[in-house]
Parts: structure tokens; C-alpha cells; sequence
């Protein structure tokens, strides 16, 4: 399974931009680079995926590298409720044309958001 | 709408026993998927379900462990002979289907299961 690294741990002022960095050197060139953040007592939730292009949505933006091998995630204005674990992780689509069902989580970064 | 529940929301038994925890979907999500966090770690995956049937299960760490979905709705993970190593936070989380780069994940608040 590719790989993904992140920093164990950043930090930000509220309102202020964030930007989570992720290396995955070994993407293949059919896997989609998915964003998950998961809040303190909850589940996970969806922030943003992408393949090859920048993305954005009311959530965030993603931004990939052209060579696909880190992307980066940017909060725009950084709240007290985005103090969050931010995982980076890559879905493989697989031969049949759907995507490999689990998702495999690293440790993420974890954001702490100072008021 | 109704997001992805799991039942109950806390669980503590004795090593040894049996314990059996829920999870409803979001009503018409066909993928239904079983993780466990323990702390400090990111969730790590147990087994996906696509309708009734176990798509994937390389997850489930030993034979204790087994998940049924029978109607390809409501899913059950069981654990016999719980041992204090199980104890972490189990969640599940459904998705329309497995469609290419799409089927965002929709996870459950968890349910933390402590044995003693």
C-alpha cells in the first residue's frame, strides 16, 4: 500500500491560513489522495479528495503537486473548531473501476488552533 | 438525515467474555466498514461489507472476531472471548458504494469497548 507521511503535529492561530503538508513519493498513478480529519470524541469525517488538479470546497482547498508526490491542505481561516487529527490518505482505483473499499490511516497531524 | 449510529456508545466487560456491537448505516449506503482505534493511533481497518456480503476481512486480527450484515443494513461485530489487547474504539462508517475516487466514508460516533 502507498504510503503517506505528515508532520505529527502543527499549530495556528485562529483565523489565520493553515497549510498541512503530505509526502507520498510512491503514488501510483491511479491512486485518488483523500483528506480526513477527525475532531476530539468523534468519528472521522471527509474534508476533500483529489486526483491530479487543485481542488476546493467549502471545507477547504487541497493543493497537488504536479508530480503528485506531496500535496497540501489549506484551511483558510483556521477555527477554533478545526483543532482536529488530519489525515492524508491514498485510495487505490482499482482494475474493475471502483476504489479500494477500506481507507488505511497513518497517524495523521494533529492541529492545535490557539484563539 | 440520519447520520451512521452505533450501539451502545461505551461497553465494559470482563476478559472472557462476549460482546456484540451495532452499527446502523445511512439508509441506502450499500459499503459498510468496521475500524478500531486505539489511543494515539489512527483507526486501522477490521472488515468492509459491500450489501450482505464480507468484501474484504483481512482486517479481523484473529478468529474472535467476526462481523455479520445479513439484511445488508444494520451490521454486528462480535467479539468472543474479549482479552484486554481488544479494548480500543470501534467505529463503523457506510458510503453510497465503490465508485471510482468517490464513495466518501461516513463514520459513527464509535463505541469504546474496555475489558478487564
Amino acid at each position: 500500500d502507498a504510503k503517506t507521511t505528515q508532520p505529527n503535529s502543527m499549530e495556528s492561530n485562529e483565523e489565520e491560513p493553515v497549510h498541512l503538508p503530505c509526502n507520498h513519493s510512491t503514488i501510483s498513478g491511479t491512486d485518488y489522495i483523500h483528506w480526513y480529519r477527525q475532531l476530539p470524541s468523534q468519528g472521522p469525517e471527509y474534508v476533500i479528495h483529489g486526483l491530479t488538479s487543485n481542488v476546493n470546497n467549502r471545507m477547504a482547498s487541497l493543493a497537488i503537486a504536479e508530480d503528485r508526490k506531496s500535496s497540501t491542505l489549506i484551511l483558510h481561516r483556521a477555527t477554533l473548531r478545526d483543532a482536529a487529527v488530519y489525515y492524508c490518505i491514498l485510495r487505490a482505483l482499482m482494475n474493475y473501476g471502483g476504489s479500494q473499499g477500506n481507507l488505511i490511516f497513518g497517524k495523521g497531524t494533529k492541529l492545535s488552533v490557539k484563539p | 438525515g440520519a447520520g451512521v449510529s452505533q450501539t451502545p456508545s461505551n461497553k465494559v466487560t470482563e476478559k472472557g467474555k462476549y460482546v456484540e456491537l451495532r452499527c446502523d448505516p445511512i439508509s441506502g449506503h450499500t459499503a459498510l466498514y468496521w475500524y478500531r482505534q486505539s489511543l494515539g493511533q489512527g483507526p486501522e481497518f477490521l472488515i468492509y461489507f459491500q450489501g450482505t456480503g464480507a468484501a474484504d476481512d483481512s482486517g479481523l486480527p484473529n478468529d474472535r472476531f467476526f462481523a455479520v450484515r445479513p439484511e445488508g443494513s444494520v451490521s454486528t461485530l462480535k467479539i468472543q472471548r474479549t482479552e484486554r489487547g481488544d479494548s480500543a474504539v470501534y467505529l463503523c462508517a457506510s458510503s453510497l458504494s465503490s465508485g471510482p475516487g468517490e464513495n466518501e466514508q461516513f463514520f459513527g460516533p464509535g463505541t469504546r469497548l474496555t475489558v478487564l
